[in-house]
């Protein structure tokens, strides 16, 4: 049963800690993202890798980190210097990275900075 | 800068009427384009694309109709159904050396009533 996970399903953070987000497929995609939602708005790219060991900034990038060590994970890390971190995240992958091809979304992790 | 936008908020329709949600865009640049469905608390599931090489993409109930010269797209559900209640965005890409980025509109919240 291929697709792709995201865990947790929630996620309660402390101001000022770090936190890791999982994102796993099993789809043998080569392109994988990160998105964040928030209330009433669109999705916006945080930073996407189109290969392993190769990740690119997206248009919000400033308090994340990624990696991409292997082929089918692709762990985003909220940082302390993200200012409002609060949101639902939201993984995706596609087959390669040319614009054509479809993204296909996790479920999601709803992160909450108490 | 919204390089694309969802400009109705919300759409109630009667189940059995057509749904019309309308897309705009100003980037030029995109060539490809796609509608995602979303339900609260999960990730958008892939509804249906069209290329800019296209004006019409129909996959069952589902049709999207492109005007390059407007800059404007459309998705056409027909017949609407209750399960069809959800919060769709259309989104855009295009052919550049960052790869796969997709600029997603602000959504649109559908309400279909029995």
């Amino acid at each position: 049963d291929g697709g792709i996970t995201q865990s947790p399903k929630y996620l309660f953070r402390k101001e000022g800690q770090n936190v890791t987000l999982s994102c796993e497929q099993n789809l043998n995609h080569d392109a994988m993202y990160w998105y964040r939602q928030d209330p009433g708005q669109g999705l916006r790219l945080i930073y996407y890798s189109q290969i392993v060991n190769d990740f690119q900034k997206g248009d919000i990038a400033e308090g994340y980190s990624v990696s991409r060590e292997k082929k089918e994970s692709f762990p985003l890390t909220v940082t302390s210097a993200q200012k409002n971190p609060t949101a639902f995240y939201l993984c995706a992958s596609s087959m390669t990275g040319l614009h054509t091809d479809t993204q296909y979304f996790g479920p999601g992790t709803r992160l909450t900075v108490l | 800068d919204q390089q694309v936008k969802q400009n109705s908020p919300s759409l109630s329709v009667q189940e059995g009427r057509i749904s019309i949600l309308n897309c705009d865009y100003t980037n030029s640049m995109f060539d490809y384009f796609l509608w995602y469905k979303k339900y609260p608390a999960e990730g958008p599931t892939f509804l249906i694309s069209i290329s800019s090489i296209k004006d019409k993409n129909e996959d069952g109930r589902f049709t999207v109709f492109l005007n390059k010269s407007a800059k404007h797209l459309s998705l056409h559900i027909v017949p609407s159904q209750p399960g069809d209640s959800a919060v769709y965005f259309c989104a855009a890409s295009a052919l550049t050396a960052a790869g796969n980025k997709l600029t997603f509109g602000g959504g649109t919240r559908v309400l279909v009533k029995p």
